[in-house]
């Protein structure tokens, strides 16, 4: 299976900062790569796919970037609505992998 | 807008089978070329996949879990159903079921609310 792992697991930020995380894959995924917000008790919802894509419907201060094996997800000016747990996921080879996840919280 | 939503038991004694189901409304589960997925959650855990079906019931499982998951199509219901046998405490979980878009490009673009499952007699 392919490994991905994100950093960091947590982080706490303020209300309008720019914020980054990062998803490193054991192996060359291309950009077959999508990230997703899940708040708690409410399933996952899917923001950006192929790695930089934005979902329809999705705040354009969310965006992500990068191929191969480093991956990029950035928020960039932070919103209360915006805590959550947020998962890369690879879909280049089966079984589909995510990552453990990364903790926002507001500072 | 498609909407999915799972059912099934909340509570499945260990070493019994663990049976979902999913039933897909807002669209039809046989259009366009979507997989139909399951993906699991432990409480306080990350997300792993366990298996997905497209609508001519070709599947595919997580190879953790091949031995003991069978996932199956009603497009006549417009459902999809997923089984775990021989559970133990640790397939305790919440279970999502999802759409996959499949193809050149993946994503679970759609979600059931989830259900969970608690292994225990």
């Amino acid at each position: 299976d392919i490994q991905m792992t994100q950093s960091p697991s947590s982080l706490s930020a303020s209300v309008g900062d720019r914020v980054t995380i990062t998803c490193q894959a054991s192996q060359d995924i291309s950009n077959y790569l999508n990230w997703y917000q899940q708040k708690p008790g409410k399933a996952p919802k899917l923001l950006i796919y192929d790695a930089s894509n934005l979902e329809t419907g999705v705040p354009s201060r969310f965006s992500g970037s990068g191929s191969g094996t480093d991956f990029t997800f950035t928020i960039s000016s932070l919103q209360p609505e915006d805590i959550a747990t947020y998962y890369c996921q690879q879909y280049d080879n089966l079984p589909p992998t995510f990552g453990q996840g990364t903790k926002l919280e507001i500072k | 807008q498609v909407q999915l939503q799972e059912s099934g038991p909340g509570l499945v004694k260990p070493s019994q089978t663990l049976s979902l189901t999913c039933t897909v409304s807002g669209g039809s589960i046989s259009s366009g070329s979507y997989y139909w997925s399951w993906i699991r959650q432990p409480a306080g855990k990350g997300l792993e996949w366990i298996g997905r079906i497209y609508t001519s019931g070709s599947t595919n499982y997580n190879p953790s879990l091949k031995s003991r998951v069978t996932i199956s199509v009603d497009t006549s219901k417009n459902q999809f159903s997923l089984k775990l046998s021989s559970v133990t405490a640790a397939d305790t979980a919440v279970y999502y079921c999802a759409r996959d878009t499949a193809g050149y490009s993946s994503s679970y673009d759609y979600w059931g609310q989830g259900t969970l499952v608690t292994v225990s007699s």
